[in-house]
């Protein structure tokens, strides 16, 4: 298993700019979310899904969308590109189930620097 | 989710077991304790989580009081590459995983 794979590692975008970070899981996960780190800061949630067709906002979902139509992926939005979004963003991926069982993986990030 | 307080930061000498606490006071009686750790920017690694019993696994040991409103992480023999910043979460298993600053581990030779 390639485990949560992301693309791509590093971007610099303008400002106005829009792109999608992508995230892809192959592990059959039900459940995925989307982070962002800022320097010295823990990681916050943007967005998650617990299944296709089905996404919720997180604590930090303003400029942002996501889609999820097949269960392997789980792309981020970013329209409007500000220096606000200039952070580390991490992709990761659990199974269903309730009880606190199942561990979280996670992607190895991609650094964006909006200028 | 209830949540918790680590101290900043800590160093460990190689070799030595390093003691991670975490005070989660407010914890519910269906909220597990999990953590996590970041090693230099990767994505976080999950390393052990628990409700009410200690816990063992390859990477360290979990205990939590009996009340319930601490905990513990021990790294039996830490080396250099446990250099980390390590996440306590309190979390009922529903909802997505909140991440506070963690505790920055600094294993020293």
């Amino acid at each position: 298993n390639a485990g949560v794979t992301q693309t791509p590692k590093f971007r610099i975008l303008k400002i106005g700019q829009s792109m999608t970070l992508q995230c892809a899981q192959d592990m059959n996960h039900n459940y995925m979310y989307w982070y962002r780190q800022d320097p010295g800061m823990g990681l916050k949630l943007i967005y998650y899904s617990v299944g296709a067709g089905i996404t919720d906002k997180g604590e930090v979902p303003n400029g942002y969308n996501v889609s999820r139509s097949t269960t392997e992926d789980f792309p981020l939005r970013l329209e409007l590109a500000a220096p606000s979004q200039t952070s580390v963003y991490f992709c990761a991926s659990r199974k269903a189930g309730t009880g606190g069982t199942y561990e979280q993986y996670f992607g190895p990030g991609t650094r964006l620097t909006v200028t | 989710d209830a949540k918790t307080t680590q101290p900043t930061s800590m160093d460990c000498a190689e070799g030595r077991a390093a003691n991670l606490p975490c005070n989660h006071s407010t914890i519910s009686g269906n909220e597990y304790v999990y953590w996590y750790r970041q090693i230099h920017s990767q994505g976080p690694q999950y390393i052990i989580h628990g409700l009410k019993n200690n816990e063992t696994n390859e990477m360290a040991s979990l205990i939590i009081t009996e009340d319930r409103k601490s905990s513990t992480l021990i790294l039996p023999h830490a080396t250099l590459r446990d250099t980390a910043v390590y996440y306590c979460i309190v979390n009922s298993g529903n909802t997505p995983l909140v991440f506070g600053k963690g505790t920055r581990l600094s294993v020293i030779a």
